[in-house]
């Protein structure tokens, strides 16, 4: 049972445009969200984070919205540049002694120049 | 800044063999893990160990073993490869009780 979902497999966006990427969840004892960003052939990157307190995460041309009722996180990417086309995961965890994360299945953004 | 290494980039085995992959970091983490990435779906958690000999199975533990003898060093292990553990694997660290992991490049595994 996939805990945490990316129902969009692919996005395609115009250079300078708005990227947005939506992750959805079913546990409500996730408490910590994070987003990674993948290169092939790479190692994911952690990109930014948003604890379950917060509804709202911003780091440069990135932001982070959780809506906590609708079990629903998004990262907005403003102005997208050629280089953000990479595989996007987010991921959740309910910590405890381990901090175990639950990943999506990822949504490959395509920013056209 | 940390660093996360893994044995190999590419690796191509033989259905039946015994496969170990190597992960080595470098900051004195406490916490590592292994996953596979495949298409569709996303990171899958293999093991982790939070300890030096410890080490507890993850989502998908089967037909995996891991072995935890020093800190920095965390192997992987395929006691007899078959076909679908062809895949991607990725080892990530954590300091303590915080979230963001710290992944190495990943090696490609394949079995024929």
């Amino acid at each position: 049972d996939q805990q945490v979902k990316q129902n969009s497999p692919s996005l395609s966006v115009q250079e300078g445009r708005i990227s947005i990427l939506n992750c959805d969840y079913t546990n409500s004892m996730f408490d910590y969200f994070l987003w990674y960003k993948k290169y092939p052939a790479e190692g994911p990157t952690f990109l930014i984070s948003i604890s379950s307190i917060k509804d709202k995460n911003e780091d440069g041309r990135f932001t982070v919205f959780l809506n906590k009722s609708a079990k629903h996180l998004s990262l907005h990417i403003v102005p997208s540049q050629p280089g953000d086309s990479a595989v996007y995961f987010c991921a959740a965890s309910y910590g405890g002694a381990t901090n175990k994360l639950i990943f999506g299945t990822g949504t490959l953004l395509a920013v056209q120049p | 800044d940390v660093k996360v290494t893994q044995s190999s980039r590419y690796l191509v085995k033989r259905t039946g063999e015994k496969v170990f992959l190597e992960c080595v970091q470098d900051m004195d983490h406490e916490n590592m893990f292994w996953y596979r990435q495949d298409p569709g779906l996303g990171l899958r958690l293999i093991y982790f160990s939070y300890d030096v000999k410890m080490k507890e199975k993850g989502d998908i533990p089967e037909g995996y073993s891991v072995s935890r003898e020093k800190k920095e060093r965390f192997s992987l292990i395929l006691e007899s490869a078959s076909t679908n553990q062809t895949s991607m694997y990725l080892c990530a660290t954590t300091r303590g009780l915080t979230y963001e992991q710290y992944f190495g490049p990943g090696t490609r595994l394949t079995v024929t």
